[in-house]
């Protein structure tokens, strides 16, 4: 079966760059959802999307925007990276038209800050 | 805010023993409990949830209970392989959000 697909899989970028993730969710599925896990901590959720509009919102600071497209695949941009934003990037997708909130997550973009 | 606890954070146990994992959480409007197991560097993946109308629900050699009224779910994993070693993730998350909210992990060992 199809999964979440992210791209890319490893980024490495400068302190003040920009980074853009991917994410393509399980066809037909219409909910994706970002989390941000550090080393050894749990996965914290930043934002979620239903349908192309903006569903849910965490603890996404001000710098990162997220937006999902017609065809449901959804792009994370981070601004003004910090050393701090180092983590495993997780978007996971459901079907939420169809009564299921079961989150099934994506393979991760490792992102690291130099 | 939803708040979820899990224990132990480390448990190591011989293969073909038990091992159970639990977590309390403290929204009461909390309607959905998965269950992920995560090894390192790789993907949450869902291994079994429960809904609050359910007690318990079994898989194979995995099991989970839900207590509402104590706000308490567990995870049960019978006969343990050393492939079930792994960082295991409790979480909840209600009606009105889309948010999961995780525990802090149970890494589980099982030694051959």
């Amino acid at each position: 079966a199809a999964g979440v697909i992210q791209s890319p899989r490893h980024l490495i970028k400068e302190k003040r760059e920009t980074a853009t993730l991917k994410c393509y969710p399980i066809p037909r599925h219409d909910t994706v959802y970002w989390y941000q896990q550090g080393p050894g901590q749990d996965p914290q959720f930043l934002i979620s999307f239903y349908e192309k509009m903006q569903s849910d919102k965490g603890s996404i600071p001000d710098r990162f925007s997220a937006q999902q497209f017609s065809d449901y695949h959804s792009e994370l941009n981070m601004s003004s990276l910090e050393l701090g934003d180092s983590a495993l990037y997780f978007c996971a997708s459901s079907l939420r038209t169809g009564g299921s909130d079961t989150q099934y997550f994506g393979p991760g973009t490792r992102l690291t800050v130099l | 805010g939803e708040n979820v606890e899990q224990h132990p954070s480390t448990l190591s146990v011989q293969e073909g023993d038990s091992a159970v994992i639990k977590c309390t959480y403290s929204d009461s409007a909390s309607n959905y409990f998965p269950w992920y197991k995560q090894e390192l560097g790789k993907r949450p993946q869902l291994i079994i949830d429960i809904r609050s109308n359910v007690g318990e629900k079994k898989d194979q050699r995995i099991a989970v209970t839900l207590n509402k009224t104590a706000k308490h779910f567990s995870l049960h994993i019978t006969e343990t392989q050393p492939e079930d070693s792994a960082v295991y993730f409790c979480a909840a998350t209600s009606y009105n959000t889309d948010k999961l909210i995780f525990g802090t992990g149970t890494r589980l060992q099982v030694f051959p």
